[in-house]
C-alpha cells in the first residue's frame, strides 16, 4: 500500500524556468513531510521540509507547498539549474516516526 | 556529509555467500533505520530501532535477513544465503522528530 505517491516519473524543464514537482498522500496522520534529491549510487540528500500545520516552506531557490485538504504537496525550483537534475522523492514521517517514500521523479533540466 | 556512514559502499558476491553491512549513524540520534532501494523505487523500509531494541521488521525482512544494533550505536544487516533478488542499495537513516539523514548506501550485486 503506497502511501505517498509522485505520480509523474520524469520531467524536464528547460534552465532558469520553474520546476514543479508533485506528491500526494493517503495518511491523513503524517506530521511532517521532507523533499530528498538523489544522485545515482548515493544516499538521498534531504532538501526542504514543511510542517504539516503550515502550508508553506521556503528555503533559497526551493519552496514547498502543504495542501491538507487534498492531501498533496509539491516543490518549487526557480530558477531551475542544470545542477538540480536529479531523482526527487517526496516523504512522509509518521507512526514510530517511520519515513515513508514515494517513487521519485526524474528531474532533467535541459542547458 | 550526512554525519551517517556506512561501509561497505560496493559489494559483489556470489549467490549463496553471506554479507554484512554496517551503518554508524548520528551519535545524537536514537532512531536508527534501514531501508532498500531498487531501481526505480524509492527506498522501502526494512527495519528500525530505536537504541538497542529492534521495534519493527518490515515483511520485506525475511528470515535471510538479521539486523543487530548491539551498544545502541552502530548497527549491521546481515543476509545470508544472499540471491540475485537481493541486489539493491542498501541505506541506512536516523530519524529525529523533523529531519532524516542518510548514509551513502551500500550497493549490493549478487551474481
Amino acid at each position: 500500500d503506497q502511501q505517498v505517491k509522485q505520480n509523474s516519473p520524469s520531467l524536464s524543464v528547460q534552465e532558469g524556468r520553474i520546476s514543479i514537482l508533485n506528491c500526494d498522500y493517503t495518511n491523513s496522520m503524517f506530521d511532517y513531510f521532507l523533499w530528498y534529491k538523489k544522485y545515482p549510487a548515493e544516499g538521498p540528500t534531504f532538501l526542504i521540509s514543511i510542517s504539516s500545520i503550515k502550508d508553506k516552506n521556503e528555503d533559497g531557490r526551493f519552496t514547498v507547498f502543504l495542501n491538507k485538504s487534498a492531501k498533496h504537496l509539491s516543490l518549487h525550483i526557480v530558477p531551475s539549474q542544470p545542477g538540480d537534475s536529479a531523482v526527487y522523492f517526496c516523504a512522509a514521517i509518521g507512526g514510530a516516526n517511520n519515513l515513508f517514500f514515494g517513487t521519485g521523479t526524474r528531474l532533467t533540466v535541459i542547458p | 556529509d550526512t554525519g551517517v556512514s556506512q561501509d561497505p559502499r560496493h559489494k559483489i558476491t556470489k549467490r549463496g555467500q553471506n554479507v554484512t553491512f554496517r551503518c554508524d549513524p548520528i551519535s545524537e540520534h536514537n532512531r536508527l533505520y534501514w531501508y532498500r532501494q531498487t531501481l526505480g523505487q524509492g527506498p522501502e523500509f526494512l527495519t528500525y530501532f530505536q537504541n538497542e531494541a529492534q521495534l519493527e521488521k518490515s515483511r520485506l525482512l525475511s528470515d535471510r535477513f538479521s539486523a543487530e544494533r548491539p551498544k545502541g550505536s552502530f548497527s549491521t544487516l546481515e543476509i545470508q544465503r544472499t540471491e540475485q533478488g537481493d541486489s539493491a542499495m542498501y541505506l541506512c537513516a536516523t530519524i529525529g522528530t523533523t529531519e532524516a539523514f542518510f548514509g551513502q548506501g551500500t550497493r549490493l550485486t549478487v551474481v
